[in-house]
């Protein structure tokens, strides 16, 4: 089966350039999370979605970033205008229904350099 | 606040030796936890659920202590192939929302 898929793997840009991160999550997975990983502040989560709907966006660091999910299959990270202390490696994971035992299966993430 | 906690290490561990580390969390509601492992520029993958009986996978052992509030990861037998980090994981149950990742263990097991 194919795991969650992200793309691109590696982006690098100029500071106030727009920025979209992609994910596919598992079929059959009715969760889908977007995380940043850096050294300083470890996994955070920025946002997640239940059956296409964003349920908490807590974690939205600002008004740059935006998600969205307009079907199952398929979701959006958006940074725009991005600024160098965005550059982190953004993971996106999906799981089954089943609420908070189901483990969370990731995708090869997303490493982003903002110059 | 949320806070799950590690020792981020590193721990140096000789081939074939057992080693321990503890994840310690704030929230006494906390109702599931796993361990995560992630290897170097990787992403992070279920290593295993930690249940309030305690459980084992082979040669990893996982315990839950709810009066001191932390969860433990037994390794025996190290092996090379062990080298990574491992993500402590908490959810305050409710839905997704209260999971929250601790920093991670570095582990490097030694020829």
């Amino acid at each position: 089966d194919a795991g969650v898929i992200q793309s691109p793997r590696h982006e690098v840009t100029e500071m106030g350039q727009e920025v979209t991160l992609r994910c596919k999550p598992i079929s059959g997975h009715d969760y889908l999370f977007w995380y940043r990983q850096t050294m300083m502040r470890g996994l955070e989560l920025l946002i997640y979605f239940n059956n296409n709907v964003p349920i908490d966006d807590s974690g939205m660091p600002e008004d740059r970033f935006s998600a969205k999910m307009p079907n199952a299959s398929f979701s959006t990270l958006k940074i725009q205008p991005s600024e160098p202390r965005d550059s982190a490696v953004y993971f996106c994971a999906s799981s089954r229904p089943g609420g908070p035992n189901q483990p969370q299966h990731f995708g090869d993430g997303t490493r982003l350099s903002i110059l | 606040r949320k806070e799950v906690e590690q020792d981020p290490g590193p721990f140096n561990v000789p081939e074939g030796a057992t080693v321990a580390f503890n994840c310690t969390y704030s929230n006494s509601a906390s109702q599931s936890f796993f361990w995560y492992r992630q290897d170097c520029r990787k992403e992070p993958k279920l290593l295993m659920s930690v249940y309030s009986s305690g459980n084992e996978d082979g040669r990893f052992t996982a315990q839950l202590n709810r009066a001191s509030q932390y969860i433990s990861l037994l390794i025996r037998d190290s092996k090379l192939s062990d080298s990574a980090t491992y993500l402590c994981v908490v959810n305050e149950g409710g839905g997704a929302d209260g999971l929250t990742f601790g920093k991670g263990t570095h582990l490097i097991i030694q020829p």
